[in-house]
């Protein structure tokens, strides 16, 4: 299976909601990263955060890392029909030569 | 504004035909990747370069080749195309300390092959 794994495959929420998805990894890191892809377009960073950070917030997004637990969240509060996208986590590997990505999750945003 | 552009937005190949995808990013970053997207698979990596003329195999290289003559330029190249190459292709840039900082992606190229 990937390094990074997000839970749920799929989040459908009204908008004004909130939204938050999970990833999993397996090995070591000293960072994470989320990107969100906009439907058949390219990735665009949204945050990263560091092993020796625990929380992170960047506008209507926080982030959480759970070094223990080999997880991160990523939560969207007050969700608007624009943040319809598909979100995904990457982590560095063979020490930060490579970057693995998730399958995502998708998110659907009803107006 | 930084930027990554490709050369296409759709593509249509027959099996067989030598394919080129190009990648130039403003950026002056060293690092650039190709992956390919494919539904319930995420992204997976083909090639990457940290440097002009350097390259590197990502997980999924074969039936791809790649060509980095100059630092905003990479080149991906399906040498002859077959129909499990049909997939979304996506070119991103880093500037070192890779893993670290972001990598900016192009809008992608969507290539189907017949």
């Amino acid at each position: 299976s990937q390094q990074g794994e997000e839970d749920p495959q799929a989040l459908s929420i009204q908008e004004g909601e909130n939204a938050t998805m999970n990833c999993s990894y397996k090995t070591s890191i000293n960072n994470l990263q989320w990107y969100r892809q906009n439907s058949g377009r390219g990735l665009v960073h949204l945050i990263l955060i560091r092993s020796n950070e625990r929380e992170k917030h960047s506008g209507r997004l926080r982030v959480t890392l759970d070094t223990s637990k080999k997880s991160s969240s990523l939560l969207i509060t007050a969700s608007r029909a624009a943040d319809t996208a598909s979100y995904f986590c990457a982590t560095p590997q063979d020490g930060g030569f490579k970057t693995i990505f998730g399958a995502g999750t998708r998110l659907f945003v009803k107006a | 504004d930084v930027k990554v552009t490709q050369s296409s937005r759709y593509l249509v190949k027959r099996t067989g035909e030598k394919v080129f995808l190009e990648c130039v990013q403003d950026m002056d970053h060293e690092n650039m990747f190709w992956y390919r997207q494919d539904p319930g698979l995420g992204l997976r990596l083909i090639y990457f370069s940290y440097d002009v003329k350097m390259k590197e195999k990502g997980d999924i290289p074969e039936g791809y080749s790649v060509s980095r003559e100059k630092k905003e330029r990479f080149s991906l190249i399906l040498e002859s195309a077959s129909t499990n190459q049909t997939s979304m292709y996506l070119c991103a840039s880093s500037s070192p300390l890779w893993g670290y900082n972001e990598q900016f992606f192009g809008p992608g190229t969507r290539l189907t092959v017949l």
